[in-house]
């Protein structure tokens, strides 16, 4: 079945700064990934998503790049604020009649003020 | 439009028990998956199910049940309960032909 790996388990940067949160997958037949952030004690939030037939996508201050002949995804978020401390989780989607989703273990971003 | 709402929001069992967990989908959606979300991990797919049926199942136990009704909501049963089966269980519901998954806040399971 599908392993999705992600990294760094904790990230810390200061506030205006980026930050960047890599997954890899497993299976090549994976063709949309997620990334959800998860705030303490909330639902996981879908902040963006990416098709396996695009290659990078934005949104304001959040980016998501693919690389499919690696397998491996990642996500960018720029001039990052206090708010966007939280942990994000990436996720991948094998292709097939149901949606099975597959998480990585996440990433615990803080943002120093 | 309302959002995934998940009752209850917290439950302690003892080892050995029965319990279910309800989940009412967001407005207009078929789909709904269940997931396990233990402390500090991922969210772990446990089954979805479509048109009152599964149509997919993560690697959980027999033990772990569900159902779906005719207005798409649905339950989560978990018989024998076991000290591991403590976590955060979260509802998500979809569209079909539509990947993108719209969460609950989920219920704390604690078993003692």
């Amino acid at each position: 079945g599908e392993n999705v790996e992600q990294h760094p388990s904790t990230l810390s940067v200061q506030e205006g700064d980026s930050a960047v949160i890599k997954c890899t997958y497993s299976d090549s037949a994976s063709n949309y990934f997620p990334w959800y952030k998860q705030e303490l004690g909330k639902r996981p939030q879908l902040i963006i998503d990416i098709r396996s037939n695009v290659g990078e996508k934005k949104d304001q201050r959040i980016a998501v790049t693919l690389n499919k002949t690696a397998k491996h995804f990642s996500l960018h978020i720029t001039e990052t604020q206090p708010e966007d401390s939280a942990v994000y989780f990436c996720a991948a989607r094998g292709a097939g009649g149901y949606q099975k989703v597959t998480f990585g273990t996440g990433t615990k971003l803080q943002v120093i003020p | 439009e309302t959002g995934v709402t998940q009752s209850p929001t917290h439950l302690i069992k003892t080892r050995g028990q029965q319990v279910t967990l309800r989940c009412s989908s967001q407005s207009g959606h078929n789909t709904v998956s269940w997931y396990q979300q233990a402390l500090g991990q991922g969210p772990q797919f446990i089954f979805q199910y479509y048109r009152e049926e599964e149509n997919g199942r993560g690697n959980f136990p027999p033990r772990f049940s569900g159902l779906q009704f005719p207005n798409y909501s649905s339950e989560l049963n978990v018989n024998a309960l076991e000290l591991d089966d403590s976590a955060l269980y979260l509802c998500a519901s979809s569209l079909t032909g539509n990947e993108k998954l719209f969460f609950g806040s989920g219920t704390q399971l604690s078993v003692l």
